[in-house]
């Protein structure tokens, strides 16, 4: 089946400083993929939606300016958390669509100090 | 937009019974409903999904069944074990659009030994 890889599995970082989280599919292209906000015991939010080599579109709440997306080839899409704040600490999953099937990365939990 | 409204939020049987997650959706555009299982802290996965063009899908001890006209869809577990223990996410895309999912508020599933 299709794999989507997500690196790095975890990190921590201290308020301030920016963090990238890449998302990659392995064994497919992906003209689009997802980038989604979970926290504890709650659902899938989808934050934005990452076209290879357009902008991202973004979901209504969700500051462009502060998670910056770049999907620069059909199997990578970068998230980059810019100024991480303690509420931006979370578990940040991203998809990648094949058909209109979408296979989830591993997940990256974000802890800001 | 899409709204998906997910019950019961928790539901616990003891192993060897069946298990039933309801979800309705609000936009009549939709026409896939993937269904998800997460297990903490990991990636949710794809177990079963049914299109619009179909009334009921079933693989093994799940099942699917879609009433398009209520507009809702149903997850079926039978012969529940401990290892079915997780959160189940139903979903729904409007593929005339992005493919985007908007997800259920998830269902946590406790099979009781």
């Amino acid at each position: 089946g299709a794999v989507v890889s997500q690196h790095p599995s975890w990190v921590i970082c201290k308020s301030g400083t920016s963090v990238k989280i890449e998302c990659r599919s392995l064994d497919f292209q992906a003209t689009t993929m997802f980038w989604y906000r979970q926290f504890p015991k709650q659902s899938l939010m989808l934050m934005a939606t990452s076209n290879e080599g357009s902008k991202a579109t973004y979901e209504q709440g969700v500051e462009k300016d502060k998670f910056l997306i770049n999907h620069a080839s059909l199997t990578l899409s970068t998230l980059t958390v810019t100024s991480a704040h303690p509420e931006d600490s979370s578990f940040y999953i991203c998809s990648a669509e094949t058909g209109d099937t979408q296979y989830f990365g591993p997940g990256t939990r974000l802890t800001v100090l | 937009g899409e709204n998906v409204e997910q019950h019961p939020s928790t539901l616990s049987v003891q192993e060897g019974d069946s298990a039933v997650i309801k979800c309705t959706y609000s936009d009549s555009a939709s026409n896939y409903f993937p269904w998800y299982k997460q297990e903490l802290g990991k990636r949710p996965q794809l177990i079963i999904d049914i299109r619009s063009n179909v009334g009921e899908k079933k693989d093994q001890r799940i099942a699917v069944t879609l009433n398009k006209t209520a507009k809702h869809f149903s997850l079926h577990i039978t012969e529940t074990q401990p290892e079915d223990s997780a959160v189940y996410f139903c979903a729904a895309i409007n593929g005339a659009g992005s493919y985007q999912l908007t997800f259920g508020k998830g269902t946590k599933l406790s099979v009781i030994p």
